[in-house]
């Protein structure tokens, strides 16, 4: 059972390039999460997905996109990368949508040169 | 005002003592409240949801006060392994779910 899986690990990206992070969970949870992490700021959503073939955005959703591709998998993708983009995105997912129930990933390192 | 505010610390304390971390949130339809704990560079992990009548597990005692609006944890006996950042966590609904975290407090326990 690996829980919440992520890669990369880490990235380097150039201005304009772009990446799908990928996330996956093996626990039957029915709702996913993409977090972006900052110095000096909290976790912030990017995007969730309640279930599978729904998506919808946080509070940060510009410059991505996601898919739910099946219920084990959520992805996020970068079109075209900017250097306030440099951050450490973590995916979550969850049993019942709420917080004590949410599990998170190891995290992706990003830098945008 | 941020939604929820967290001194960043560090707090340096010394192996054996007790230590106390707040969290002011400004929303006063918030429900539901947790803390939080992240090791340097790895994932946040629940460490314990905190209830209206204050809970405690083990060394960690974690209290609410809905009318100041803000709540604490506080570790007893600080462990050289307590050494992380701490999350504080709001989570609210009003017609769909919020979830708001702090940006933590760095707790630093030296031997």
């Amino acid at each position: 059972n690996a829980g919440v899986t992520q890669t990369p690990k880490f990235q380097v990206l150039k201005t304009g390039q772009s990446m799908t992070l990928q996330c996956a969970q093996d626990m039957n949870h029915n709702s996913m999460y993409w977090y972006r992490q900052d110095p000096g700021m909290g976790l912030r959503l990017i995007y969730y997905s309640a279930s599978e073939g729904t998506t919808d955005k946080g509070e940060v959703p510009n410059g991505y996109n996601v898919s739910r591709l099946n219920k084990r998998e959520f992805s996020l993708r970068l079109e075209s990368a900017a250097p306030s983009q440099t951050s450490v995105y973590f995916c979550a997912s969850s049993e019942a949508g709420t917080v004590d129930t949410q599990y998170f990933g190891p995290g992706t390192r990003l830098t945008v040169l | 005002r941020k939604e929820v505010e967290q001194d960043p610390g560090p707090f340096n304390v010394p192996e054996g003592a007790t230590v106390a971390f707040n969290c002011t949130y400004s929303n006063s339809a918030s429900q539901s409240f947790f803390w939080y704990r992240q090791d340097c560079r790895k994932e946040p992990k629940l460490l314990m949801s905190v209830y209206s009548s204050g809970n405690e597990d083990g060394r960690f005692t974690a209290q609410l006060n809905r009318a100041s609006q803000y709540i604490s944890l506080l570790i007893r006996d600080s462990k050289l392994s307590d050494s992380a950042t701490y999350l504080c966590v709001v989570e609210s609904w009003g017609g769909y779910q919020k979830v708001t975290f702090g940006i933590g407090t760095k707790l630093q326990v030296i031997p």
